[in-house]
C-alpha cells in the first residue's frame, strides 16, 4: 500500500521539551511538505522539502525544525522555543509532474 | 500572499439534496485540487483539475475548472451521511501549495 504514515497519532509535550513527529512515505515522491491546522484555521506551512539534504522554512517557521536524511523521510521536531505547540501537524507530499498533494493522517500535539 | 477564497463558509443541507461550492482566486491558477477533510483526519484528493473549462467527476463529486482559471466549483448530488466534513480547495503557488479556508458541510437526516 502506498501512502504517508504519521505517527504518532496523538502526542503530548511537556514545558521545555522538544518532541519529533514522524513522516514517512513510500510514494517515490520527491517534495514533502510540514503543515500546521489550528481549529477553524486554514493550512499554515511550517517547512518543506524539494529534495535530499534540502529544506526550505514556511510561513511559520519558528520554533520549529527538520531534516531530509532520506527521500521518504521527514521528521518534524517541535522545539521548546515553539511556545503555542497545540495544533494539528499534517505531512504531505508531491509528484511535480502531477502537482497532486497528498496528505497523511495527522498528529495531534497537545501540551500537557 | 496569494490567498483562495471559498463560499459559502458552512452549509446545513437535508440527507438527498445536491450542493455547491466554490473557489475563487485573484489569481490564475493552472491546476486545481479539491479536498475532503474528516475530524481528525487528514485531507483526502477528490478531485485534480489541469485544465480550463475541464469538468471531471468522481462518483457524486463533480468539479469544474473556470474559464477564466480564477476560480472552481464542486458540486456534490444527492449528499449522504458521510458527506459531512470540511471541503476546501488548493492549487500550485510557486514551489508550495495554497489553500482555501474550507467550507464546511452538515448533513442532517
Amino acid at each position: 500500500d502506498g501512502g504517508i504514515t504519521q505517527s504518532p497519532k496523538y502526542l503530548f509535550r511537556k514545558e521545555g521539551q522538544n518532541v519529533t513527529l514522524s513522516c514517512e512515505q513510500n510514494l517515490n515522491h520527491d517534495a514533502m511538505y510540514w503543515y500546521r491546522q489550528d481549529p477553524g484555521q486554514g493550512l499554515r506551512l511550517i517547512y518543506y522539502s524539494q529534495i535530499v539534504n534540502d529544506f526550505q522554512k514556511g510561513d511559520i517557521a519558528e520554533g520549529y525544525s527538520v531534516s531530509r536524511e532520506k527521500k521518504e523521510s521527514f521528521p518534524l521536531t517541535v522545539t521548546s522555543a515553539q511556545k503555542n505547540p497545540t495544533a494539528f501537524y499534517l505531512c504531505a507530499s508531491s509528484i511535480a509532474a502531477d502537482i497532486k498533494l497528498f496528505f497523511g493522517s495527522g498528529t495531534q500535539l497537545s501540551v500537557l | 500572499g496569494q490567498q483562495l477564497n471559498q463560499s459559502p463558509q458552512s452549509m446545513f443541507i437535508q440527507e438527498g439534496e445536491d450542493v455547491s461550492m466554490n473557489c475563487t482566486s485573484s489569481s490564475i491558477f493552472n491546476t486545481w485540487l479539491w479536498y475532503k477533510q474528516d475530524p481528525g483526519e487528514g485531507p483526502v484528493l477528490l478531485i485534480a483539475l489541469y485544465k480550463a473549462g475541464e469538468l471531471t467527476s468522481n462518483g457524486r463529486l463533480t468539479a469544474q475548472f473556470g474559464i477564466t482559471r480564477k476560480d472552481s466549483f464542486l458540486n456534490i448530488s444527492a449528499s449522504i451521511p458521510s458527506d459531512v466534513g470540511i471541503y476546501f480547495c488548493a492549487g500550485p503557488y510557486g514551489q508550495n501549495f495554497v489553500f482555501g479556508p474550507g467550507t464546511r458541510l452538515s448533513v442532517l437526516p
